[in-house]
């Protein structure tokens, strides 16, 4: 079964960059999207990113600039760096693993994403 | 501003039906996943492609799509459903990923 186990600072100050990294346990690393996703406090979900085993990325156009996630396929470990952070940047950040794909006939995408991380709560604050 | 739609709540009476709904022109071309939050948990996987349940989804759960619309089913609700429900898809691009704004739904 596969599990993603998540780390990283929880408390920044303003303008620091926020580094977190998820590791993938018990399962096959390529033919999936490797995504961060957040959750400010009492807010919704906003996708952060995504990035597949040959490194291949794509960003949140709000956050584009700021934003840039690695992978290591040989600790099978993929990592989110986020800089310039303030406040607004507060939130529970989650790493998960993403699924986009057609299935037989079906012309429509399948994209899910099936395996979540615990969450790491990052706060900003002077 | 978010490309997918939700209701913000919904409510349904203990072992009635509710469905929620989510809206985006981007669901003419990939199916809806649905997840379920409850409070300080990770969101849990409910419904994926065209109607899949992942292992341990009771089959209470069913999802559905019609043009721009998708919609997850919940048939006879129980108390233990009280939670968010996200939908997520991708952007018209296809190049991100992106989440509705979440309906709490109340089981009375």
């Amino acid at each position: 079964q596969v599990q993603l186990q998540q780390w990283g600072a929880g408390l920044l100050k303003p303008s620091e960059t926020l580094s977190l990294t998820c590791a993938v346990y018990g399962g096959s690393f390529s033919g999936y999207y490797w995504s961060w996703i957040r959750q400010p406090p009492g807010k919704g979900l906003e996708w952060i990113g995504e990035i597949n085993h040959s490194g291949s990325t794509n960003y949140n156009p709000s956050l584009k600039s700021r934003v840039t996630i690695s992978v290591d396929t040989s600790k099978n470990q993929f990592s989110l760096k986020l800089s310039s952070v303030t406040a607004a940047d507060t939130a529970v950040y989650y790493c998960a693993r993403g699924n986009f794909r057609l299935f037989g006939v079906d012309p429509y995408y399948y994209y899910y994403m099936d395996v979540w991380g615990k969450g790491t709560t990052v706060t900003v604050s002077s | 501003s978010s490309e997918l739609t939700q209701d913000p709540a919904v409510s349904v009476a203990l072992g009635q039906t509710v469905r929620i709904t989510c809206q985006g022109d981007s669901l003419r071309s990939y199916y809806a996943s649905w997840y379920q939050q409850k409070p300080g948990q990770a969101p849990v996987l409910v419904i994926y492609g065209k109607n899949n349940r992942p292992s341990g989804i009771p089959d209470r759960f069913s999802g559905s799509s019609s043009g721009n619309t998708a919609s997850l089913t919940i048939t006879g609700a129980q108390a233990e459903d009280e939670a968010d429900y996200y939908c997520n898809s991708r952007d018209s691009s296809g190049n991100h990923g992106v989440f509705g704004g979440g309906t709490k739904l109340t089981v009375l």
